[in-house]
């Protein structure tokens, strides 16, 4: 069974670039896996930020961006703000039947 | 605007079932695919089911298939969740969404606990 992969941490400064990244055990990452990313606070529900691969959700501050990077989708967040400390997941859609896969998540700290 | 309300979570006993349901507002509520994702306590969020726009499609994950049913009553503009055989593992935080591309609108999600 493929897994959808993410870095378990990240960390960035205040005012900093940071790229998340979201893959596959086995194969790579294309368009056609329409990737979407989601922010999570504690306690919130999630939040759309990015679908089919770099479409911003409406809302979502332009310096959150979604690509393709090599074998893998990508969440970059240029200028990272204090509020942008939060649970980050991917998802990928494996075709009929199984549909949609999140990825474990990446917590990132801002600080 | 977009506007869905989950309801239905409680404490329920392994064994067990429990229906939730998704009241939706704000959007024409026929035209889209729903979904139901779930969160167990401290986990990551999970992809659980959806329902094509006129019912007639279904896709389940796997842990899920011949326990769950998801449905739907676009007269009602309602989503539902039921939830037969629950085990302990099906504990979380239940989200609905409505589709694009994935859940795109979220809910604010109900807690479904399983324990005895």
């Amino acid at each position: 069974q493929t897994v959808v992969t993410q870095e378990p941490s990240f960390s960035v400064s205040p005012g900093g670039t940071v790229t998340l990244t979201c893959g596959l055990s086995s194969g790579s990452v294309s368009t056609s896996y329409h990737p979407s990313w989601y922010q999570q606070t504690p306690g919130q529900a999630p939040r759309t930020l990015i679908y089919t691969t770099n479409t911003r959700s409406s809302g979502v501050p332009d310096r959150f961006s979604g690509s393709i990077l090599g074998n893998k989708a990508a969440l970059t967040i240029t200028g990272a703000q204090a509020e942008d400390d939060s649970d980050y997941y991917c998802m990928l859609y494996m075709g009929s039947g199984t549909n949609w896969v999140f990825g474990g998540g990446t917590k990132l700290t801002v600080l | 605007e977009v506007q869905l309300v989950e309801s239905g979570g409680g404490l329920v006993q392994p064994g067990g079932s429990l229906r939730l349901s998704c009241a939706a507002s704000g959007f024409t509520f026929s035209g889209w695919w729903m979904t139901w994702v779930r969160q167990a306590p401290g986990k990551g969020l999970e992809w659980v089911a959806n329902i094509k726009d006129d019912g007639s499609e279904k896709n389940y994950v796997d842990s899920v298939k011949g326990r769950f049913t998801i449905s739907r009553d676009n007269a009602k503009n309602s989503l539902y969740l039921q939830m037969n055989s629950l085990r302990a593992e099906d504990t979380a935080v239940y989200y609905c969404a409505k589709d694009y591309y994935g859940p795109h609108h979220w809910g604010q999600g109900t807690l479904v606990t399983v324990s005895s």
